[in-house]
């Protein structure tokens, strides 16, 4: 199966800063790749699809990039609903996977 | 609007099988491939298995291949996950999901939670 590898575990940064989160795969998972954020108690929100489109609403200082093995989600100015957890997924291979996920937190 | 509502969650003694239920609304049901994803108490999201829209062609994670089965009735707009062999770790809040014209899990339902301790 394809394992996916989300870094930093944890990010901390305060509002207006830029978020940058990675995710490697072990093989290649062409642009087939998506980005969720969570946040407690609710179920997981598409933000990113096929590495770099963004889902119905998302705003626009979200963002996607890579292609093959490593991916990037960007937030370029961080407000303070989103601070969360996001993790990547991909549908290249079955079984799908997700990554462990990465916490974003108010520093 | 599309709803999707998971029920069967309980307390389960390890080594024992519970059945997981997840009623569809608000679209053709018939259409669209079925999935669960499943998140431990504090931990991350692990996809569990996927079935096609007809049924015939379904997808597991290795480390519940044989023990879960996955299935729908389309007739009732329902999806279902049938677990045996239930080991502690199987400790869950189970989801389940589809897609929309994204062809990535755009609708997910509240979860429902499986307490698999004696």
């Amino acid at each position: 199966e394809v394992v996916l590898t989300q870094s930093p575990a944890t990010l901390s940064l305060s509002p207006g800063e830029r978020a940058t989160l990675s995710c490697r795969a072990s093989q290649s998972v062409s642009g087939s790749l998506a980005w969720f954020q969570q946040k407690p108690g609710q179920a997981p929100r598409l933000l990113i699809y096929d590495a770099s489109n963004r889902a119905t609403g998302i705003p626009a200082r979200f963002s996607g990039s890579g292609s093959g093995t490593d991916f990037t989600l960007t937030i370029s100015s961080l407000k303070p609903e989103d601070f969360a957890v996001y993790y990547c997924q991909q549908r290249s291979n079955w079984p799908y996977t997700f990554g462990q996920g990465t916490k974003l937190e108010i520093k | 609007e599309v709803q999707l509502l998971e029920s069967g969650g309980a307390l389960v003694q390890p080594g024992g099988s519970l059945r997981l239920s997840c009623a569809a609304s608000g679209f053709t049901f018939s259409n669209y491939d079925m999935s669960w994803v499943r998140q431990a108490p504090g931990k991350g999201l692990e996809w569990v298995s996927a079935i096609s829209t007809s049924g015939h062609s379904t997808y597991y994670a290795d480390s519940m291949r044989g023990r879960f089965t996955i299935s729908r009735d389309n007739s009732k707009n329902t999806l279902y996950l049938h677990m045996d062999s239930l080991r502690a770790e199987d400790t869950a809040i189970y989801y389940c999901a589809t897609k929309d014209s994204t062809n990535y899990y755009y609708h997910w339902g509240q979860g429902t939670l499986v307490t698999v301790s004696s």
